[in-house]
C-alpha cells in the first residue's frame, strides 16, 4: 500500500498570503494524484487531478505540481473560503490511498 | 446536475450489519464507477472501494472481507453493507462518482455524507 505523507499538518496563514502544501508518496504514483478540499461539515471537493490539472470550476489561484513521489498544492492568495483541510489521493496503485490531510487555518 | 444522497440508520449495534444507500440523480447509474469512502470523527478519509454495475469492483483489503456493494438500477441507488461492525466503523460515510479525467477516473461528485455510530 502506498503511504501519502502530507506536510505540514497545520498551516497558519492570513488572507492574501500564499499557501504551499506538500504530499510525498512512499513510492512513485506517476502523475496520478488528486487534491481535495474539505470545509468544516462538508464533503470533500475535487480541486486538482493528474497532479496539475484544475477540476471544473476551480479558481486559478489553485495550482498543483509534481510527479513521481513529490507533489505540491499552491494557493497563490488565500481567500476566506480557502481555510479548510486539504487531502491528496493517489490513483496509481490499488488500493487507492489518501494523505492524512493539511489544515489551513487563519493566523 | 449530478446529485448523490446517502441515507442510513444512524446507529448500529456492535456485531451487526451496517446498511447504507446512496440515491443517484442526474446521471446514469450504469455508466459510471462509484465509490464509498468513510471518515471517522476528527480523522482523515478512508477509501472503502469502487464498483460498477457491470460487476467490476475492488475494495480496500482492510475491509474487503466485510463489504458488500450493489447497484439497483430500478431505484437508481447504490448500496453498501458492512458486517460485523465495531466502534472502529463509526464514521461519516460518503458515496462518490468516478469520472474520467486525464489519465484516470477521479471522484468528481460526492454526496453530503451520512453519520453512522456503532454503539450498544
Amino acid at each position: 500500500e502506498i503511504v501519502l505523507t502530507q506536510s505540514p499538518a497545520t498551516l497558519s496563514l492570513s488572507p492574501g498570503e500564499r499557501a504551499t502544501l506538500s504530499c510525498r508518496a512512499s513510492q512513485s504514483v506517476s502523475s496520478f494524484l488528486a487534491w481535495y478540499q474539505q470545509r468544516p461539515g462538508q464533503a470533500p471537493r475535487l480541486l486538482i487531478y493528474d497532479a496539475s490539472n484544475r477540476a471544473t470550476g476551480i479558481p486559478a489561484r489553485f495550482s498543483g505540481s509534481g510527479s513521481g513521489t513529490d507533489f505540491t498544492l499552491t494557493i497563490s492568495s488565500l481567500e476566506p473560503e480557502d481555510f479548510a483541510v486539504y487531502y491528496c489521493q493517489q490513483r496509481n496503485n490499488w488500493p487507492e490511498t489518501f494523505g492524512q490531510g493539511t489544515k489551513v487555518e487563519i493566523k | 446536475q449530478v446529485q448523490l444522497q446517502e441515507s442510513g440508520p444512524g446507529l448500529v449495534k456492535p456485531s451487526e450489519t451496517l446498511s447504507l444507500t446512496c440515491a443517484v440523480s442526474g446521471a446514469s447509474i450504469v455508466s459510471y464507477y462509484w465509490a464509498w469512502i468513510r471518515q471517522p470523527p476528527g480523522k482523515g478519509l478512508e477509501w472503502i472501494g469502487y464498483f460498477r454495475y457491470s460487476g467490476d469492483s475492488r475494495y480496500n483489503p482492510s475491509l474487503q472481507s466485510r463489504v458488500t456493494v450493489s447497484v439497483d438500477t430500478s431505484r437508481s441507488q447504490l448500496s453498501l453493507n458492512l458486517n460485523s461492525v465495531t466502534a472502529a466503523d463509526t464514521a461519516v460515510y460518503y458515496c462518490a462518482r468516478y469520472f474520467q479525467l486525464g489519465g484516470r477516473h477521479y471522484m468528481d461528485v460526492w454526496g453530503k455524507g451520512t453519520t453512522v455510530t456503532v454503539s450498544s
